[in-house]
């Protein structure tokens, strides 16, 4: 039972336009959700995290927005740079349990 | 680097083998979480442990067992080893919770 999905592997994108990246979770007991980026032979790193109260975190050129109702998150990077392309990993988490959920990740390829 | 150090960083093993990999976590990190990436899979959760007690337990194989040692450091010990163990496992540490900074991982395969 997946309870975050990533239902795109893999994303191409040209440098300098936007990246969206796509999550969907099954628990309305989330209540804080994160992404994670992993380039490879790293352990993933965190990168930008919104709390459920909310429906919109900025961080640079990293916005994740979060739709409650749809149960769905979206992370945009805007612009795409090369040094992006990376498997970006969706997690979330009910704080009070204490352990994050790992989506399967999306590939992204900023391609110069 | 992160903070969390995982050793080895590659592990070669035969089938049947048993191997310990282990972890220390950030200073002052209580919790220490374990993580499999597997080839095209996302990071499955294993293991928790806060302050030397499980706090929680995910998809871990009984062939799978972890501890957290009073210093802090954790190890998992994988035994009966079988080719389809091979994949990444990630520590992660955090305060408390949530906020998780990985380790770079050990590599194992099984032959």
């Amino acid at each position: 039972d997946q309870q975050v999905k990533q239902n795109s592997p893999s994303l191409s994108v040209q440098e300098g336009r936007i990246s969206i990246l796509n999550c969907d979770y099954t628990n309305s007991m989330f209540d804080y959700f994160l992404w994670y980026k992993k380039y490879p032979a790293e352990g993933p790193t965190f990168l930008i995290s919104i709390s459920s109260i909310k429906d919109k975190n900025e961080d640079g050129r990293f916005t994740v927005f979060l739709n409650k109702s749809a149960k769905h998150l979206s992370l945009h990077i805007v612009p795409s740079q090369p040094g992006d392309s990376a498997v970006y990993f969706c997690a979330a988490e009910k704080t009070s349990y204490d352990k994050v959920i790992f989506g399967p990740g999306t590939s992204l390829s900023v391609i110069p | 680097d992160s903070g969390v150090t995982q050793t080895p960083k590659h592990l070669i093993t035969a089938t049947g083998q048993r191997v310990t990999l282990r972890c220390s976590p950030r200073s002052g990190d209580l919790s220490v979480y374990w993580y499999q990436q597997s080839l095209d899979q996302g990071l499955q959760f294993l293991i928790q442990y806060y302050n030397g007690e499980e706090r929680a337990k995910g998809n871990i194989l009984e062939r799978f067992s972890a501890q957290q040692f009073p210093d802090l450091h954790s190890e998992l010990n994988l035994s009966s080893l079988e080719l389809g163990d091979s994949a990444l496992y990630f520590c992660a540490s955090s305060p408390t919770g949530g906020g998780y900074t990985f380790g770079s991982g050990t590599r194992l395969t099984v032959v």
